[in-house]
């Protein structure tokens, strides 16, 4: 099993930049997550996907923000333009099923200039 | 709606104290709790669960009792190591939406 990976682990951009955050979740799970991480706000649901069907973005900061989900194996969050205050470490999840607990991956630390 | 309120941290403790974070709810309909754990530089890692009232779960010498008359979820280690240091989350899935609502997570430290 090999996780949920995530990539890249690091990134540094001045703002105004175009940023891509990528995330191949376990194989055989259906539903996808993206959180972001600060110290300020904590842990924030981004998006999440259901069969690679977005089902809630309501966690979305603002239009700058997307994401996609083209298949079963991989998923994107962009970031267009960057600005500062998006600085933070973005998580990935994914789970088997509604009940089944969420795998995490080891994160993308962004940071804007 | 749903909530988890964890205490509030930093906690520092000696290396082989008795660990207490406390972790309470407001859910819909009937949660499945959880502990998450992130170690420095990682992801969230499941730590244990419990799926239905009076269930205790555990995991490395961590405990929970999903407790409904008091809604709470605390966790429990009779004797922590320099290496249970880390972030812990308390969560819960309930209702309709089926996602993770998270407390705001309580750093803990042992020192040696």
């Amino acid at each position: 099993d090999a996780g949920v990976i995530q990539s890249p682990r690091h990134e540094v951009t001045e703002m105004g930049q175009e940023v891509t955050l990528r995330c191949k979740p376990i194989s055989g799970h259906n539903s996808l997550f993206w959180y972001r991480q600060t110290m300020m706000r904590g842990l924030e649901l981004l998006i999440y996907f259901n069969n690679n069907v977005p089902i809630d973005d309501s966690g979305m900061p603002e239009d700058r923000f997307s994401a996609k989900m083209p298949n079963a194996s991989f998923s994107t969050l962009k970031i267009q333009p960057s600005e500062p205050r998006d600085s933070a470490v973005y998580f990935c999840a994914s789970r088997q099923g509604e009940d089944q607990p969420q795998h995490f991956g080891d994160g993308t630390r962004l940071s804007i200039l | 709606g749903n909530s988890v309120t964890q205490m509030e941290g930093p906690v520092t403790l000696s290396e082989e104290a008795f660990l207490t974070i406390n972790c309470t709810y407001t859910a819909t309909g009937y949660p499945s709790l959880f502990w998450y754990v992130q170690y420095p530089g990682e992801g969230l890692q499941l730590l244990l669960k419990a799926t239905k009232a009076d269930d205790k779960g555990s995991n490395k010498g961590f405990e929970a009792t999903y407790r409904k008359e008091t809604t709470s979820f605390h966790l429990e280690k009779g004797s922590v190591q320099v290496s249970d240091s880390a972030v812990y989350f308390c969560a819960l899935i309930s209702g309709s939406a089926r996602q993770l609502t998270f407390g705001s997570g309580t750093q803990l430290t042992v020192l040696p």
